[in-house]
């Protein structure tokens, strides 16, 4: 099947500052990636649709200005956690459609908020 | 909101036994997926139905998509160690698999 990469892997940071995850689509070009988050033994929570060369759909109750999502290229879509607070500490995961419309997920980030 | 009723939440397996896992949900889906993740990782994809009534296999896995087109099943026959893990089922809203809404996971788990 198609590959969805994500980098980083995991990362820690310090409270106040600004996290950039990327997502790319390896093998296929993806006009459109999701990027969910899940909690610990929890079930994974669509955030936003990220569409190429437009702007990304949010869910309800998920900040724009907070989660802000670039999807410059047809492979690749980057998310932003902007001043990052303990709380936005997650698993983030992002997918890609590929062109059969089957939906492909990335390893996932670990973000840790201290 | 949609919902998905996945249970069981979590189940103990032996190694040969078959296993058996479904979704249920009051709304109407136009897909539905299987996936599986393991800790730390990424869901992946297992089987995805796309027709009302569809039977589909890959290897020991066999997922149906229920003719009401509000509910599906995933079988695992003749479980091995490698199956345990957290498998999610997803229904896909409008014409596509974009918009997915996640059950909430049934763990699998080897039988001490």
């Amino acid at each position: 099947g198609a590959v969805v990469s994500q980098h980083p892997s995991w990362v820690i940071c310090k409270s106040g500052t600004s996290v950039k995850i990327e997502c790319r689509s390896l093998d296929f070009q993806a006009t459109t990636m999701f990027w969910y988050r899940q909690f610990p033994k929890q079930s994974l929570m669509l955030m936003a649709t990220s569409n190429e060369g437009s702007k990304a759909t949010y869910e309800q109750g998920v900040e724009k200005d907070k989660f802000l999502i670039n999807h410059a290229s047809l492979t690749l879509s980057t998310l932003t956690v902007t001043s990052a607070h303990p709380e936005d500490s997650s698993f983030y995961i992002c997918s890609a459609i590929e062109g059969t419309d089957t939906q492909y997920f990335g390893p996932g980030t670990r973000l840790t908020v201290l | 909101g949609q919902q998905l009723n996945q249970s069981p939440q979590s189940m103990f397996i032996q190694e040969g036994e078959d296993v058996s896992m479904n979704c249920t949900s009051s709304s109407i889906f136009n897909t539905w997926l299987w996936y599986k993740q393991d800790p730390g990782e990424g869901p992946v994809l297992l089987i995805a139905l796309y027709k009302a009534g569809e039977l589909t296999s890959n290897g020991r896995l066999t997922a149906q998509f229920g003719i009401t087109r509000k509910d599906s099943f995933l079988n695992i026959s003749a479980s091995i160690p490698s199956d345990v893990g957290i498998y999610f089922c997803a229904g896909g809203i409008g014409g596509s698999q974009g918009n997915l809404i996640f059950g909430k996971g049934t763990k699998l788990s080897v039988k001490p």
